[in-house]
């Protein structure tokens, strides 16, 4: 089966503008997490959504935002973008909520956004 | 909070040898979930293995067994005849395993590069 799709792979973006980046889940999968990827922080977690509905939320500003459609493909938004903010995103997907016990998580590439 | 401590940040191997990379992680909790992932240059982090605490077998696939060491919390990764495929960066994970929203994310380790030599 198609694995986690995310879109685009690779983003630049300028100081102050805003980003969207998309997650396409494996089928089935309802769960959609996000992951922040940088050299000096590691990952972290930015949110998790479960039918349509956030359930975790990350210690990340209010410039940070996300939503599920009911088709379970989530986007995550970034507004204002920082230099900072350059990172590489993950999104997982899992059955939720014992995932964990099932499939567990599986992540997609990821998308590389750089702001100049 | 829960805290992940990978203190190799780099490990490298003989090819067709054997290397441990090694985790330590702190919880209050006694039920929870470990992970190793594996990160390529492709970016994917890719589930190498997990471990139920509750279950004190240790986990093994393939090529891949843990020992895990509750009691030290200690979750350490042994790969054997390792491949030239095995070059990646290893995270270790945790995970509670408690119900409610604020409990399902994964907290990671900062990583170890392994490098496989031929």
């Amino acid at each position: 089966k198609a694995g986690v799709t995310q879109t685009p792979r690779y983003l630049i973006k300028t100081r102050g503008q805003q980003v969207t980046l998309s997650c396409s889940p494996i089928s089935g999968h309802r769960s959609v997490s996000w992951y922040q990827q940088t050299p000096g922080q590691g990952l972290q977690f930015l949110f998790e959504y479960f039918s349509e509905t956030q359930r975790n939320k990350g210690n990340f500003p209010g410039r940070f935002s996300g939503r599920q459609f009911s088709n379970s493909r989530s986007e995550m938004n970034v507004s204002t973008l920082e230099l900072g903010d350059s990172a590489l995103y993950l999104c997982a997907s899992s059955t939720y909520p014992r995932g964990v016990r099932g499939d567990g998580y599986t992540f997609g590439s990821g998308t590389r956004l750089t702001v100049v | 909070a829960q805290t992940v401590t990978q203190s190799q940040p780099e490990m490298s191997v003989q090819e067709a040898e054997t290397v441990t990379l090694s985790c330590t992680y702190d919880t209050s909790e006694s039920d929870y979930y470990l992970f190793w992932y594996k990160q390529p240059p492709s970016r994917q982090m890719i589930l190498v293995i997990r471990q139920e605490a509750y279950k004190q077998q240790n986990a093994t696939e393939n090529r891949f067994s843990v020992n895990f060491q509750k009691a030290a919390k200690s979750f350490s990764l042994k790969i054997s005849d390792s491949q030239l495929g095995d070059a990646a960066m290893y995270f270790c994970a945790y995970r509670s395993a408690r119900s409610g929203g604020s409990n399902y994310k994964l907290t990671f380790g900062k990583g170890t590069l392994l490098t496989v030599n031929p």
